[in-house]
């Protein structure tokens, strides 16, 4: 596609309900990125994907946060169980090669909301 | 550890006026940076970024920034700011060979007025 497309753009949920998000990236670009925006806060790596494998999955927060990522191109975000602490935006980001120098291309992100 | 400061939260300009936004990294090689554009209800916009040469940066929108290796500084300038520049802004910084995560500032939020 033209962009990083992430879905859906809203969402709210029931704490103690399982949500996921997705994140379609550009056509072509091999490496996706999930990012969490706190309020207030900068942006908060979670993991990263090179094909369908992932590298560094460091920041991801608690084991109920769980990712994947098929045919090298769509991403979903899966967290069960959600608290209040993780309502937040996500975003998702794509590149052509796992190099900086290549540059991060965003999605407009998921903003996430635990009631 | 790899950290990036901005250490303006919010910034007031008024427009037609002049901007710097100050972003300090700490790093331990010579590192890739990056300022993205964050506005309202959208994702981020690279503006610019430096990788290696000349440390003056030239990006879209009219902004600049310059590296200071001494200084361990990558700060954000316009000369003349337009009421549409109103948004936040990150820099980030990362490694300049293979791939880890990029590192994000905490932002700075630029408010233009009249």
């Amino acid at each position: 596609g033209a962009g990083v497309s992430q879905s859906p753009s809203n969402k709210v949920t029931e704490k103690g309900k399982d949500v996921e998000l997705r994140c379609d990236p550009i056509s072509g670009h091999t490496a996706l990125y999930w990012y969490r925006q706190s309020l207030g806060q900068g942006l908060e790596f979670l993991i990263y994907f090179q094909g369908n494998s992932a590298p560094d999955k460091s920041g991801l927060p608690s084991d109920r946060f769980s990712a994947e990522r098929t045919g090298g191109s769509v991403s979903t975000l899966t967290i069960q169980r959600t608290q209040q602490e993780d309502s937040a935006v996500y975003l998702c980001a794509s590149s052509y090669e796992a190099l900086n120098n290549y540059g991060y291309t965003f999605g407009s992100g998921t903003r996430l909301t635990v009631v | 550890a790899q950290s990036v400061t901005q250490p303006d939260i919010h910034i007031t300009v008024s427009e037609g006026a002049s901007l710097e936004l100050r972003c300090n990294y700490s790093y331990g090689a010579t590192p890739y940076l990056f300022w993205y554009v964050q506005s309202p209800g959208q994702g981020l916009q690279l503006l610019l970024k430096y990788f290696s040469g000349d440390t003056l940066v030239q990006g879209i929108k009219g902004f600049e920034a310059e590296f200071k290796r001494s200084q361990s500084s990558f700060n954000l300038r316009k000369p003349s700011v337009h009421w549409s520049d109103a948004a936040e802004y990150f820099c980030a910084v990362g490694p300049n060979t293979g791939f880890q995560k990029l590192v994000f500032g905490t932002g700075t939020r630029l408010l233009v007025s009249p």
